[in-house]
């Protein structure tokens, strides 16, 4: 199975910030990555997939990058609405697995 | 606009049995694989299933092969997770989940199993 670790787990940050978030796969995935923003108590919505294509609606301050083992989620300046707790998923073989997540709280 | 509800999560015994339910509507749901992902209290996302468009293939976490079973029914746009054999670890909100380009692109809101005695 290949497995996604996150990092960090934890991210204190200020409205404004730049952040990034980290993706490892175990091994390679080629582009077969998507990132999902989950809030308390909701579903997870998707962001991102083939690892850089912002879905539709997304904000462009939201960007993702990487291929193989290591991709990046990236927001340019944080809105008080992307407090949340995001997860990549990798979709290039099964089982598909996510992330452990990375929690993104207030300052 | 595309709607996914899921319906059936409840209390259950471990080794007891629930069917979870997913009404579909707002696409052409023919067209789509289907998948259920759960997520355990306070845990992460974890894939559970899929299946393709017609039936004709299914995919599974191993740690439910066996006792979770996957099917659809195009005619009622509905897609269903039988889950027998319960275990206190299946506990979670189970969301149904529209497949589009390999990537869960539309979520339902999610039902919860609590599997205890």
């Amino acid at each position: 199975d290949i497995q996604l670790t996150q990092s960090p787990s934890f991210l204190s940050a200020s409205v404004g910030d730049r952040v990034t978030i980290a993706c490892r796969a175990s091994q390679g995935i080629s582009s077969y990555l998507a990132w999902y923003q989950q809030k308390p108590g909701k579903a997870p919505n998707f962001l991102i997939y083939a690892a850089s294509t912002l879905q539709s609606g997304v904000p462009s301050r939201f960007s993702g990058s990487g291929s193989g083992t290591e991709f990046t989620l990236t927001i340019s300046s944080l809105q008080p609405e992307d407090f949340a707790t995001y997860y990549c998923q990798q979709v290039d073989s099964y089982p598909v697995t996510f992330g452990q997540g990375t929690r993104l709280e207030i300052k | 606009e595309v709607q996914l509800v899921e319906s059936g999560g409840g209390w259950v015994q471990p080794g007891g049995s629930l069917r979870l339910s997913c009404a579909a509507s707002g696409f052409t749901f023919n067209n789509y694989w289907m998948s259920w992902v759960r997520q355990g209290p306070g845990r992460g996302l974890e894939w559970v299933a899929h299946i393709k468009e017609d039936g004709s293939e299914k995919h599974y976490v191993d740690s439910v092969k066996g006792r979770i079973t996957v099917s659809r029914d195009n005619a009622k746009n509905s897609v269903f997770l039988q889950m027998n054999s319960l275990r206190a670890e299946d506990t979670a909100v189970y969301y149904c989940v529209r497949i589009n380009s390999r990537v869960s692109d539309k979520w339902g809101q999610g039902t919860l199993v609590t599997v205890s005695s």
